[in-house]
């Protein structure tokens, strides 16, 4: 089976900070990534998949990119709103596993 | 608009089984893999199972294979999970997830709101 391996497990940034997230698969995965965010409370919501297309509705403040088994969610400069959990997900093939997820703190 | 919603949930003793439900509106169902999620209490996301549009292929976590089955019924529009033999483990908020466009190596568009599983005696 794939793992998902994101850093950090969680970090503090100030509003207006560039903010960055990696993923690493086990083993390849060509561009089957999804990002997810999902803040306290509420239910995930797909933010980017094939690792790099920004879904419909999402600010262009969130950017995704890498390929094969190392990869990066970018926020370029953090809102308070950004306040959430975020998870990667391998989409490659079953099991369809997510990393632990990434906490985002606004400093 | 698409729309997920699941129903089923609630507590069930451990060696327990419960049905849950996902109501889909919106979209094409049969023309879309679906998926269930879970998140215990405080942690993270873990995928429980894929069904094709079609039905015909199934995927499963290793952690509920054997316990739990996924179907569907497209003229129904409705996604089932049927969960049987529940361990404490099992406890958590259900989502059932729509894929996006191609098959079942998509990505999860669309999730539920979710249905809480409590396993306890």
């Amino acid at each position: 089976d794939i793992q998902m391996t994101q850093s950090p497990s969680s970090l503090s940034a100030s509003v207006g900070d560039r903010v960055t997230i990696t993923c690493r698969a086990s083993q390849g995965i060509n561009n089957y990534l999804a990002w997810y965010q999902q803040k306290p409370g509420k239910v995930p919501k797909l933010l980017i998949y094939a690792a790099s297309t920004l879904q419909s509705g999402v600010p262009s403040r969130f950017s995704g990119s890498g390929s094969g088994t190392d990869f990066t969610l970018t926020i370029s400069s953090l809102q308070p709103e950004d306040v959430a959990t975020f998870y990667c997900q391998n989409y490659n093939s079953a099991p369809y596993t997510f990393g632990q997820g990434t906490k985002l703190e606004i400093k | 608009e698409v729309q997920l919603v699941e129903s089923g949930g609630g507590l069930v003793q451990p060696g327990g089984s419960l049905r849950l439900s996902c109501a889909a509106s919106g979209f094409t169902f049969g023309s879309y893999a679906m998926s269930w999620v879970r998140q215990a209490p405080g942690k993270g996301l873990e995928w429980v199972s894929t069904i094709s549009g079609s039905g015909y292929t199934t995927y499963y976590a290793d952690s509920v294979k054997g316990r739990f089955t996924i179907s569907r019924d497209n003229p129904k529009n409705t996604l089932y999970l049927q969960m049987n033999s529940l361990r404490a483990e099992d406890a958590a908020v259900y989502y059932c997830a729509k894929h996006g466009p191609g098959g079942w190596t998509t990505w999860f568009d669309t999730w539920g709101q979710g249905t809480l599983v409590t396993v306890s005696s």
